[in-house]
Parts: C-alpha cells; sequence; structure tokens
C-alpha cells in the first residue's frame, strides 16, 4: 500500500532552518510529484510547491520562492523540504503528499515544526 | 492566487443531507478537476472525491461531489456523528502552476 512517512517532530529558534524528510513506498517513486502542504495551527491547507521525482524540477508558491528548497533522492525514494529564515509564522504541521499536475491522492503522516525562542 | 471560498462553518442533524461549496474561478475549477478531502482533529487529510465526483474505493456512497462552470459542492447525505470533520476543496490552478485550496468548512453535527 502507498505509505509517505515523514521524519519527527522539530522544535526550532527563530532565524534557524528545518528539514523534513518523506520516505515513500508502495508505489514508483519516480511516476508522481512530492507536493508539500503546510497547516498552521487552527488554520487551512497551505501549498507550498512540488518536486518532480524523474527530473528534481520544482515549482514553489510564491510566498515561499527563496525560503524553501525541495529535493529528493531517487536511490532512497526520499524527498526532502527545508525551510530556512524560520519566524514563529512558520509554526505549523507541514506534510509531504504524492500527486500529479492535478491532484494529491496519498499524504504522509505530517510533521510539526515548532518555532520557539 | 487567492485561495478558492468555502463557507467556514455548515451543520446539520443526523439523518440530513448537507451540501458545502466551493467558489474557484476559471483558472482553476474552470479548467481543472476538483478534489474534496476530510480531515479529521490531529489526522492527515483524506481524498473523498477526485475528478470532481469519483469516490475511492473505501468512501461511502453518501459522499457524492458534482461541479458547475467554476464552482463545486460536496454533498453528503445521511449524516452521522461520524461525519464531523473539516471539509477542503482543492484544484490545480494555471498559476502559480499548483494546487489551490479553499479555506476549509467545519462541519458539526447537532
Amino acid at each position: 500500500q502507498v505509505q509517505l512517512v515523514q521524519s519527527g517532530a522539530e522544535v526550532k529558534k527563530p532565524g534557524a532552518s528545518v528539514d523534513v524528510s518523506c520516505k515513500a513506498s508502495g508505489y514508483t517513486f519516480t511516476h508522481y510529484y512530492i507536493h508539500w502542504v503546510r497547516q498552521a495551527p487552527g488554520q487551512g491547507l497551505e501549498w507550498m510547491g512540488w518536486v518532480r521525482p524523474t527530473s528534481g524540477l520544482t515549482n514553489l508558491a510564491q510566498q515561499f520562492q527563496g525560503r524553501v528548497t525541495m529535493v529528493r533522492d531517487t536511490s532512497t525514494d526520499t524527498a526532502y523540504m527545508q525551510l530556512s529564515s524560520l519566524t514563529f509564522h512558520d509554526t505549523a504541521v507541514y506534510y509531504c503528499a504524492r500527486g500529479t499536475m492535478g491532484a494529491i491522492d496519498y499524504w504522509g503522516q505530517g510533521t510539526l515544526v515548532t518555532v520557539s525562542s | 492566487q487567492s485561495a478558492l471560498t468555502q463557507p467556514p462553518s455548515a451543520s446539520g442533524t443526523p439523518g440530513q443531507r448537507v451540501t458545502i461549496p466551493c467558489f474557484g474561478s476559471r483558472s482553476n475549477i474552470g479548467s481543472n478537476t476538483v478534489t474534496w478531502y476530510q480531515q479529521l482533529p490531529g489526522t492527515a487529510p483524506k481524498v473523498l472525491i477526485y475528478n470532481d465526483n469519483q469516490r475511492p474505493s473505501g468512501v461511502s456512497d453518501r459522499f457524492s461531489g458534482s461541479k458547475s462552470d467554476t464552482s463545486a459542492s460536496l454533498a453528503i447525505s445521511g449524516l452521522q456523528s461520524e461525519d464531523e470533520a473539516d471539509y477542503y476543496c482543492a484544484a490545480w490552478d494555471d498559476s502559480p502552476n499548483g494546487v489551490l485550496f479553499g479555506g476549509g468548512t467545519k462541519l458539526t453535527v447537532l
């Protein structure tokens, strides 16, 4: 069955960076995009961007350009997202999700990132 | 690009039929398919409806989706207490060439 297993919760100070990993299994990793979506406490879903596993090409939502890096490792079927220059507003659950250039179907369990001084 | 528009809340009594609308524009709902997600507290979203009106296996037929022009809707019939959750619509948007989500609708079963 399709599974996306993410790395554990993180606590970071303002100005720091955070790395979140997402290991895929149960399907051919290179056949689907990996999207990253975040959800601040009590808020809705916010799409951050996608990475195309075959080429490593990425497309980021405008508000994250310059601050987010998305990469993938096809040897381990793992995607990574790095968010830099963290502020308190970046406190959220970060999800990786499988999808196409059309929709998202399977989601990871989420990774809570807390920014605290 | 602004999010798709959903009402922040909806409610109904057990057995009732509830409809949640989702409004977009030509660049998203008007030209791409709509997906609906259900999110229970503390869990990741789960696909309820894809390709506007298709249900994944395992999803109850009490859930149905429809789309017209630049709007879509999710209907839940025979409302049950377990349907209390947040519901999100989503569609691809040609700019930013990514996914646009609705703001979410919190469904309460009275």
